[in-house]
């Protein structure tokens, strides 16, 4: 069985200080990791994806995640905030592999940015 | 190219009424998700469909709910007899064939069912 573990359900940061936002995963099989962002009352947008390639890997708007197995981590950081990155954001896990693709998600980080 | 479509976007129904709520998957996606969420919390999985087969129905409530994907047309959602407790945001998600594809999923942007 896969779970997700999302620490830390608010985190707040000024705008332009680095965002991290933590996520840890538990798997039986090499997982394949997501982060997604989801704006108020809107669906799911993918930031990035781990699917065994680099470690580290780079998203949209600048987020990036390094994917660490020996901490069943995949944390999401950048380096500057700004504004417009406030929202809910979502870790999710999958163990791939035909019937096998479903998401099985965190329960969420609600980034605030300070002006 | 035109992302994952839900309708509607915004549901009330009754207690008691029946909800169906509809997926179209983006163009050349054949297979679809449906997943939950409930106020304050994450999304949880329900369903997954490829055309005319379930393939994994493990996070569907046992009665009540039951889905579709049919040869022609879109994903149907459908929940009978509504209680308050499936109030929540429902999402459909799509992806293309996992033979080719690195598993990432398509969000729709979601039907918020309100029962009353």
């Amino acid at each position: 069985a896969q779970s997700v573990t999302q620490l830390g359900s608010h985190v707040s940061v000024s705008e332009g200080a680095l965002v991290l936002l933590r996520c840890n995963y538990s798997s039986s099989v090499p997982p394949y990791l997501f982060w997604y962002v989801q704006y108020p009352n809107q669906g799911l947008q993918l930031l990035l994806k781990y699917t065994s390639a680099a470690t580290l890997v780079k998203g949209i708007n600048g987020f990036e995640a390094e994917f660490k197995k020996s901490e069943t981590s995949f944390h999401l950081t950048k380096p500057s905030a700004h504004m417009s990155d406030a929202a809910e954001y979502f870790c999710a896990v999958s163990e791939g592999g035909f019937g096998n693709e479903k998401l099985t998600f965190g329960t969420g980080t609600r980034l605030t940015i300070i002006p | 190219n035109a992302g994952v479509m839900q309708n509607p976007r915004h549901l009330v129904r009754r207690r008691g009424q029946e909800a169906r709520l509809r997926c179209s998957p983006m163009k050349g996606h054949s297979h679809v998700y449906w997943y939950r969420q409930l106020p304050e919390e994450g999304l949880k999985f329900m369903v997954y469909l490829q055309k005319e087969n379930i393939i994994d129905e493990s996070g569907m409530p046992k009665e009540r709910f039951s889905a579709e994907f049919p040869k022609e047309g879109p994903s149907i959602l459908r929940i009978q007899q509504v209680v308050r407790g499936d109030s929540a945001a429902y999402f459909c998600a799509s992806s293309p064939n996992p033979g080719r594809t690195s598993y990432e999923q398509y969000f729709g942007p979601g039907t918020r069912l309100t029962v009353t």
